[in-house]
């Protein structure tokens, strides 16, 4: 079944204590990306990947980080999580995103809790 | 400032009682807009494309259209299934940033 996993889905942990939150996909996309959904400001794109080891900030980049060094895994990194990264993130994918007419596939979510 | 606003924020709406969401936006070289259906505790999921003005999409009771400034999403007939936020989105000229409106919660009662 072609889809985007993520793990974990629940996640609560403290401020300063590092976390990785795994992104994967099955279709041979190049193009991935995360975001985050907070209430009353939608999803924000935190950063991007055109292909392996090419990425580039989103809107919303600052205490995040990211690697691509495989095509199928893009995983997201908060090296000292603060309380206002608490919120509901998102990976997708797409087959490329310079393409007008492709779509993204979207993960199940994972939602993180910073106390 | 590339932007995206949807209104309205919430719609209930009676079973077949027909309706249309709207999406305004501004953005510098639009390579596509984007309209995704989400329901509670899940992810998006892709409904439509557009990316010039004039064009329209149809997948059973909705129907997507574009115009320069804004595009609709446009439901016949809902049913009590059609219930969800749905989420508008636009692409910018290079291709790989995407702008999502708050989207608009969207109730059909039976």
């Amino acid at each position: 079944e072609a889809q985007v996993t993520q793990n974990p889905r629940y996640l609560i942990t403290v401020t300063g204590k590092k976390l990785t939150v795994t992104c994967s996909q099955n279709m041979n996309h190049e193009y991935m990306s995360w975001y985050r959904q907070d209430p009353g400001l939608g999803l924000r794109q935190i950063y991007y990947s055109m292909n392996v080891e090419v990425t580039d900030k989103g809107d919303v980049p600052e205490g995040y980080k990211v690697s691509r060094k495989e095509k199928r895994n893009f995983p997201l990194i908060l090296e000292s999580p603060s309380p206002n990264q608490t919120s509901l993130y998102f990976c997708a994918s797409s087959f490329d995103g310079g393409r007008p007419s492709n779509e993204q596939f979207f993960g199940p979510g994972t939602r993180l809790t910073v106390l | 400032e590339d932007q995206v606003t949807q209104s309205p924020e919430a719609l209930r709406l009676q079973e077949g009682e027909s309706s249309s969401l709207n999406c305004s936006y501004t953005v510098s070289g639009l390579r596509g807009l984007f309209w995704y259906r989400q329901d509670p505790g899940k992810g998006p999921e892709f409904l439509f494309t557009l990316y010039s003005a004039g064009e329209e999409k149809e997948k059973e009771r909705l129907k997507a259209t574009l115009t320069k400034k804004e595009s609709f999403l446009h439901i016949t007939a809902p049913k009590p299934e059609d219930s969800a936020t749905y989420l508008c989105a636009v692409q910018d000229y290079t291709g790989n940033q995407f702008y999502f409106g708050t989207g608009t919660s969207l109730t059909v009662i039976p």
